[in-house]
């Protein structure tokens, strides 16, 4: 069964740094992985989506990596700012059945001013 | 237009009660999906429909049932639920079923009494 994992469940940082969160899955026959981002009580929205034959993915600040050998995603986020906190959701989809999504247990990021 | 559409935002019910909750998006998906969240956890699929098939049934209680009157349009009926029912719905779209970016809506927040 693939269990999806996100490290840290939570993260303060002042505005301006530089973050990276980390996403981990057991089983590496991966169709994909998405990032996404929640706001409180809200429906999610897509970040990145990275393929398995694909080893990162950028959109403005944000850079999305992946190592499927090792089980492992990272999402970077450059020059923080206090609109970027939310909830970040990593999502695989399997090769035996990539209708499914199985998310990460997400990563709570807090920028303050 | 990339939006997905749920109504309504909230919705309080009884055990006893029949009521149905609703989706729709017109980008011309051709697959759509409905999540369950809990707070402060990941959604859970519930439900996949494929060109307005039903293609996965995540052995939910027959308590809720989907249904997908046409490619736009995706709803859940609610019959005799539990209080531990009570989460936020979300429903999902992606132009092909499995492997695509999944568009979501703000999702319903439901309360069973």
């Amino acid at each position: 069964k693939q269990e999806v994992t996100q490290i840290p469940a939570a993260l303060s940082v002042p505005e301006g740094e530089n973050l990276v969160l980390n996403c981990s899955f057991t089983d590496s026959a991966i169709y994909n992985l998405q990032w996404f981002r929640q706001d409180p009580g809200k429906g999610l929205t897509s970040l990145l989506l990275i393929q398995s034959s694909q080893r990162e993915q950028t959109s403005g600040r944000l850079n999305a990596s992946l190592d499927k050998s090792s089980g492992r995603s990272t999402l970077y986020i450059a020059a923080s700012q206090p609109g970027d906190s939310a909830t970040y959701l990593c999502a695989v989809s399997l090769l035996s059945g990539f209708q499914k999504l199985v998310f990460g247990t997400g990563t709570r990021l807090l920028v303050s001013p | 237009d990339t939006e997905v559409t749920q109504t309504p935002k909230h919705l309080v019910m009884g055990m006893t009660n029949k009521k149905s909750l609703k989706c729709e998006q017109h980008m011309g998906h051709r697959a759509m999906y409905w999540y369950k969240q809990k707070a402060k956890k990941p959604p859970e699929l519930m439900f996949v429909y494929s060109y307005e098939k039903l293609s996965i049934n995540e052995s939910v209680p027959s308590r809720f049932s989907p249904e997908c009157p046409n490619s736009s349009l995706l709803n859940l009926h609610l019959h005799a639920l539990q209080p531990e029912d009570s989460a936020l719905y979300l429903c999902a779209s992606s132009q092909e079923p499995g492997g695509e970016t999944q568009y979501f809506g703000p999702g319903t927040r439901l309360l069973v009494l």
